[in-house]
């Protein structure tokens, strides 16, 4: 089954941490996005790639870093320089080529405790 | 700028009854494309349509709906005899042609259908 493969489902973090949240695809997509939702609001996008060792910020990247080493992964550092990291996180894939939809996962749900 | 504005925070429907979402979008640009997301209480974004900015002929893919007016910039979105199963949040989105395929999100819509 091809899709988007999101870890862990649920994330507690503690002040002063940094965490990283997985995000995995096998739909052979160039194009990876990192999306932060919060209650009553749209998805707000934090990093993009749109090919491998190659990304770039999105409009609220500041406390966050990602990679791209391989087609596959993108994964989502929180660092602690993230100071409301308390969110839910959603990846995206998509083909790349312009106007195609984004498939996205099940997403992570982050914590601060 | 690039926006997409879903006015109705929450709409509140008793089963069968019809239901219209709104979704008003600007954008400078002559090419670009309009997407509607559904978001089930699991969390995921599941895909429901996409629309260019070329085609306004609108579509229907069974009790769904779409009507899309370039002269109001609106792309609404109905359920004809609405189902519990339809209770989700809503998302309206835009991709300008410059934009790097980035979503640009409304805020959502969430609809409750009760039996």
């Amino acid at each position: 089954d091809g899709g988007i493969t999101q870890s862990p489902k649920y994330l507690f973090r503690k002040e002063g941490q940094n965490v990283t949240l997985s995000c995995e695809q096998n739909l052979n997509h160039d194009a990876m996005y990192w999306y932060r939702q919060d209650p009553g609001q749209g998805l707000r996008l934090i990093y993009y790639s749109q090919i491998v060792n190659d990304f770039q910020k999105g409009d609220i990247a500041e406390g966050y870093s990602v990679s791209r080493e391989k087609k596959e992964s993108f994964p989502l550092t929180v660092t602690s320089a993230q100071k409301n990291p308390t969110a839910f996180y959603l990846c995206a894939s998509s083909p790349g080529v312009t106007g195609t939809e984004a498939f996205f996962g099940q997403g992570t749900r982050l914590t601060v405790v | 700028a690039q926006k997409v504005t879903q006015a109705q925070t929450e709409i509140s429907v008793v089963e069968k009854e019809d239901v219209t979402l709104d979704c008003v979008y600007e954008t400078r640009d002559t090419t670009y494309y309009l997407f509607w997301y559904k978001q089930p209480p699991s969390g995921e974004l599941v895909f429901l349509i996409r629309r260019n900015s070329f085609d306004e002929q609108n579509e229907i893919s069974g009790r769904y709906s779409w009507n899309f007016q370039k002269s109001t910039s609106s792309f609404n979105f109905t359920i004809t005899a609405s189902q519990v199963v339809d209770s989700a949040v809503y998302f309206c989105a835009l991709i300008f042609s410059g934009g790097y395929n980035k979503l640009i999100f409304g805020a959502g819509t969430r609809l409750a259908v009760h039996p």
